[in-house]
């Protein structure tokens, strides 16, 4: 089954940015067409990215996705206190007709 | 707005069946992939598995031999059932709708309404 590999934890200070990846067991990430997703303490998940880079209707334009080689990025900017959660890529795997998901990054704002 | 809305028994014994229901409010149920993810305390998300409109599913290969997700379209309705659950499968139960979008070259896929969740706790 294909893994996807995320750090556990990134921090950066409010008004900074950070980036999270994920890697992936193939050669080009950009075929798996990676989502995120915010999962703010206590609650259920919420989609920030689909198709690597694209943003729902709604999710601010500080969040954005990048996919490259063998591993995808999640960028933050302009950092609030607000965005304390933790990060998960996913992905639909065609060929075992499964979904997976990255073990998810907590972001801490300092 | 679309909305999930999900219910079922939070506590178990193990060996009890695990039983879940999502309800689908607001949009269309037909056009989409219906899936449960669970999340064990502390930790990530797992995808327990899907069904479609038509009944078609698939099944996370951990979970297969204990897992069945069935439909009623006539309630917009999908459900979960877990049998012979331990300890292990204490977690948050979501449901979440699954989006799938073909273009000329390839398709993706996300989840893009996600339900509250159900606590469902095994303990004897």
């Amino acid at each position: 089954q294909s893994v996807l590999t995320q750090p556990p934890s990134v921090s950066a200070a409010p008004g900074q940015q950070v980036t999270i990846s994920c890697s992936g067991s193939g050669s080009n990430i950009e075929d798996d067409y990676i989502s995120w997703y915010q999962q703010l303490p206590g609650t259920a998940p919420k989609l920030l990215i689909y198709d690597n880079n694209k943003r729902p209707s709604g999710i601010p334009d500080r969040f954005s996705g990048s996919a490259s080689g063998t591993s995808a990025t999640l960028g933050i900017t302009g950092l609030q206190t607000g965005d304390e959660a933790d990060y998960y890529c996913g992905k639909w795997h065609g060929s075992q007709n499964v979904w997976v998901f990255g073990g998810g990054t907590k972001l801490t704002v300092l | 707005q679309v909305q999930l809305q999900q219910w079922g028994a939070g506590l178990l014994k193990p060996s009890e069946t695990l039983s879940l229901t999502c309800a689908v409010y607001g949009g269309s149920f037909r056009d989409y992939y219906w899936s449960w993810i669970r999340q064990p305390p502390g930790k990530g998300l797992e995808w327990v598995g899907e069904i479609t409109y038509s009944g078609r599913t698939n099944y996370n290969p951990s979970l297969k031999s204990r897992v069945t997700i069935s439909v009623d379209t006539s309630k917009n309705q999908f459900s979960l059932k877990l049998t012979s659950v331990t300890a292990a499968d204490t977690a948050v139960y979501y449901c979440a709708r699954g989006v799938r979008v073909w273009t000329d070259f390839y398709y993706y896929c996300y989840m893009d309404v996600w339900g509250k969740g159900t606590t469902v706790t095994v303990s004897s």
